[in-house]
């Protein structure tokens, strides 16, 4: 079975701070692809990157960034000088190669709040 | 309007009731997928479709039966609701099975049972 862990349930910062966003996944497949999608409140889910387990360079898009470790299985998410529209419900996803593990398996979400 | 649409987005029933949940999708992706949405739980599978008549439980399957007659459509009904099924419920489609690939999800259906 896979599993997703989020152990950050919430996380409040003021505008400008830096915040990152644990993930840390179990799966037995080798191949795997892990996702984040954001949930802001107005409630629908909006897709923020694919990374496939192949892959472990980092990467930024603006002020997001992404730090991949197979080592610790661990996929943890950046936000660099937040914004109160990052304010939102992130969510940290797991999706194996084949069969029920084919599934996305998502953790429970970290609510993160931005105060200006 | 391309998308992935559900319906209605607010629904409010009683226990013991029929209800249905629709789930449309215009980008005629094979594999559509229900998800419900509960607090310290974030989202969990119900059913899948890989395709028109074709459909598998995912991890939550018990209260909820699904039919796919056609590609773009993906009901879910909730045959005798119960309390326990209030949440939020969110539809998603995706353009094949491979775990690659991304799933589109639609705006949500906020379903009370009182």
């Amino acid at each position: 079975a896979q599993k997703v862990t989020q152990a950050q349930t919430e996380i409040s910062v003021v505008e400008k701070e830096d915040v990152t966003l644990d993930c840390v996944y179990e799966t037995r497949d080798t191949t795997y692809y892990l996702f984040w999608y954001k949930q802001p409140p107005s409630g629908e889910l909006v897709f923020l990157i694919r990374r496939n387990s192949f892959d472990e360079q980092n990467e930024i898009s603006g002020r997001y960034s992404w730090n991949f470790q197979k080592s610790t299985s661990s996929f943890n998410f950046t936000i660099t000088a937040s914004q109160v529209v990052d304010s939102a419900v992130y969510f940290c996803a797991l999706s194996g190669r084949t069969g029920a593990n084919s599934k996305l398996t998502f953790g429970k979400g970290i609510t993160l709040s931005v105060r200006p | 309007d391309a998308g992935i649409t559900q319906s209605p987005r607010y629904k409010i029933t009683e226990t013991g009731r029929q209800v249905t949940l629709m789930c449309h999708q215009t980008w005629s992706h094979s594999y559509m997928f229900w998800y419900r949405q509960d607090l310290g739980h974030g989202l969990r599978l119900i059913y899948y479709s890989a395709a028109a008549d074709i459909t598998d439980k995912g991890e939550v399957p018990d209260g909820y039966v699904v039919s796919r007659s056609k590609t773009e459509n993906f009901p879910l009904t909730l045959e005798s609701a119960t309390r326990s099924q209030t949440s939020v419920y969110f539809c998603a489609s995706s353009a094949s099975g491979s775990s690659y690939n991304e799933q589109f999800f639609g705006p949500g259906t906020r379903l009370t049972v009182l």
